[in-house]
């Protein structure tokens, strides 16, 4: 199974562009990556995901590199309401299923 | 559109006593059912998941269980409560077992 890293926490400011890192260096070449996040006592949010080719949606953008080992989840203009935990998922395919949640990353959007 | 229910959305609970926590989706078919299991501070611990009725995959081994009756219908029991069971338990489902999962508001459980 694909494991992930990603910084414990960030800071943006309101209105400018968020850009979140993740490192799946183990990630093999059919599993996915997953974005999810987490608002304070609510249960995750699905964001986005992706395979090989960058990907965006109406919630952000998923760049990944060639190379597949990091991808950058993209909030293209933060707000107050971004302000959450963000999780990094790579899937496994070996046959068993797989889906970890790390700790992630904590953005914190500032006024 | 699909909507998932969970309750209750907060319990308090004794050692010993017994748990029982249930999860419904609405407006979907056949979906891929999961519980994980949130300690404060810490990330998403898968605890099961069911691919169909009567279909329980355990990813921990735990005082807890699942069950699914009915096919939109998931449960997570316990005989006894441990003090360590105190979490927030998530359920979500996807559509394709590894694909995108959608998550319900959770249930807060504090064991006294």
């Amino acid at each position: 199974d694909a494991k992930t890293t990603q910084p414990p926490s960030m800071d943006c400011a309101e209105g400018r562009a968020a850009n979140l890192p993740c490192n799946h260096s183990t990630i093999s070449g059919n599993e996915y990556v997953y974005w999810y996040r987490q608002i304070h006592s609510q249960g995750p949010q699905y964001i986005i995901h992706g395979l090989k080719n960058n990907e965006t949606n109406e919630m952000a953008s998923l760049i990944i590199t060639e190379d597949r080992k990091s991808s950058t989840l993209i909030l293209p203009h933060a707000t107050l309401r971004d302000t959450a935990v963000y999780y990094c998922i790579g899937e496994a395919c070996s046959g068993t299923y797989k889906y970890i949640f790390g700790t992630g990353t904590r953005l914190k959007v500032l006024a | 559109s699909q909507t998932i229910h969970q309750w209750p959305a907060t319990l308090v609970q004794p050692v010993g006593s017994p748990l029982s926590l249930e999860c419904t989706v609405e407006g979907t078919s056949n979906p891929n059912l999961y519980w994980y299991r949130q300690a404060a501070g810490r990330g998403l611990q898968l605890l099961f998941y069911s691919v169909g009725i009567g279909q329980i995959s355990s990813e921990v081994p735990q005082n807890l269980s699942a069950s699914r009756p009915q096919d939109r219908q998931f449960i997570l029991s316990s005989k006894k409560l441990l003090l360590s069971d105190s979490g927030f338990y998530l359920c979500a489902w996807s559509g394709t077992l590894m694909g995108e999962q959608y998550f319900g508001p959770g249930t807060r459980l504090t064991v006294t």
